[in-house]
């Protein structure tokens, strides 16, 4: 079993739709990491957090340490938001644990 | 900050010849990440240094893989000597440390390894 869970593994969703993408993790973490990737291959931060929720845009971010869960939601989807979103635990030091990734299609 | 900065973006190689991969971290950034990306296994942790010492290699796949950080504002990774299997993209990434800090990654090195 992995130590980090991503649920689902490829959603595709009309735009406007509200997004959510589940990360279940195993480990103790420091911190927790939701990354985008796009097509051309590139990597952005999105968030970094250890506790709570943090919001930008229309992304929002949670997480329950209790429960070793996050999750990444999308308001009012677009194309332009169609990527890879990848967790990552944050585990003892700076050692990081990646999902195996998200595929977000949004279509027009 | 022109963020973390990797050389070369795309490479294609012969089996056996040898690859470096260069990275610059952002300035006054202290921990240094490589990763490697493949479609079957996704994004893993190569190797990590903080304050240029390694400190977690455990995810270099075999001794044909090196890597240094001479200084805090250089590292290599290096394929000696390079098989197919090795085509993948090879992520640096920096961030200050101490965990629980964002990771700037950089655009990645795409090898193909033939």
């Amino acid at each position: 079993k992995n130590e980090v869970e991503q649920s689902p593994q490829n959603l595709t969703a009309q735009e406007g739709e509200f997004i959510t993408i589940n990360c279940s993790y195993s480990v103790g973490i420091s911190a927790l990491h939701w990354l985008q990737q796009h097509p051309g291959g590139g990597i952005v931060s999105l968030f970094m957090l250890s506790s709570g929720k943090k919001k930008h845009g229309r992304l929002i971010a949670t997480i329950n340490i209790q429960e070793k869960h996050s999750s990444l939601h999308i308001t009012a989807s677009h194309p332009r938001d169609s990527a890879v979103y990848i967790c990552a635990a944050q585990a003892g030091g700076d050692k990081i644990i990646f999902g195996k990734g998200t595929r977000l299609h949004i279509l027009p | 900050d022109a963020g973390v900065i990797q050389s070369p973006r795309h490479e294609v190689t012969e089996m056996g010849q040898e690859v470096t991969l260069r990275c610059k971290p952002i300035s006054g950034h202290n921990s240094l990440f490589w990763y490697r990306q493949t479609m079957m296994r996704g994004l893993e942790l190569l190797i990590y240094f903080n304050n240029n010492v390694p400190i977690d290699d455990s995810g270099m796949p075999e001794d044909r893989f090196s890597a240094k950080m001479p200084n805090a504002s250089f590292s290599t990774l290096k394929i000696q000597p390079s098989e197919p299997r090795d085509s993948a993209v090879y992520f640096c990434a920096s961030s200050l440390s101490a965990g629980g800090n964002t990771i700037y990654f950089g655009e990645g090195s795409w090898l193909t390894v033939v």
